[in-house]
């Protein structure tokens, strides 16, 4: 089975300053990968996905993420942040097993922008 | 094109009575996706629907947690004789393939 592994639960950073979410999967079958950011008291919205191809994948809002097959990891980065950043991330994994197509995600990271 | 809806999106419920929580998919979406969020968890998957088909329930609970995606409306997520542990938020998500749009969900708190 699946897991995903998002080390850092919360994540203060500077206005305009660079960040970086880290996440980890772990998984024996091939993999699509996504990130969410779920804003107080609301649903998730997709940041950007990995399906194939080019393993730099570039999301709204100026995130990009890099997926790198032999660390499996999926981390979450962008040059420059907002205020309006401020949100819970969540890293999210799908396996290709064709049975179905669940989620299955970290325990998210909190990001919190400070002027 | 309107988003996943869910309602309501708060419920309060006291022990023991039925909780009823509805998803209408995206339009031209026939697979939906429930999934429960404990306070300071992420989501965990529940359930996986397609029309009239229930495919993959491996994460409901076996006792009182049933769910629905009849022919017309939206699907429904049911759980009979609420306990304080079922308080949490819902989500719906649904897909035509690959990436799942989720719903505003629904806030259940259990008195």
């Amino acid at each position: 089975a699946q897991s995903v592994t998002q080390l850092d639960s919360q994540v203060p950073v500077f206005e305009e300053a660079p960040v970086e979410l880290r996440c980890n999967y772990s998984s024996s079958v091939s993999v699509y990968l996504f990130w969410y950011v779920q804003y107080p008291n609301q649903g998730l919205q997709l940041l950007l996905k990995y399906l194939s191809g080019s393993t730099l994948v570039k999301g709204i809002n100026g995130f990009e993420a890099e997926f790198n097959k032999s660390q499996t990891s999926f981390h979450l980065r962008k040059p420059s942040v907002h205020i309006s950043d401020t949100a819970e991330y969540f890293c999210a994994v799908m396996e290709l097993t064709g049975g179905g197509n669940k989620l299955t995600f970290g325990t998210g990271t909190q990001l919190k922008v400070e002027l | 094109n309107a988003g996943v809806m869910q309602n309501p999106r708060h419920l309060v419920r006291r022990r023991g009575q039925e909780a009823r929580l509805r998803c209408s998919p995206m339009k031209g979406h026939s697979h939906v996706y429930w999934y429960r969020q404990l306070p300071e968890e992420g989501l965990k998957f529940m359930v996986y629907l397609q029309k009239e088909n229930i495919i993959d329930e491996s994460g409901m609970p076996k006792e009182r947690f049933s769910a629905e995606f009849p022919k017309e409306g939206p699907s429904i997520l049911r759980i009979q004789q609420v306990v304080r542990g079922d308080s949490a938020a819902y989500f719906c998500a649904s897909s035509p393939e690959g990436p799942q749009f989720f719903g505003p969900g629904t806030r259940l708190t259990v008195l």
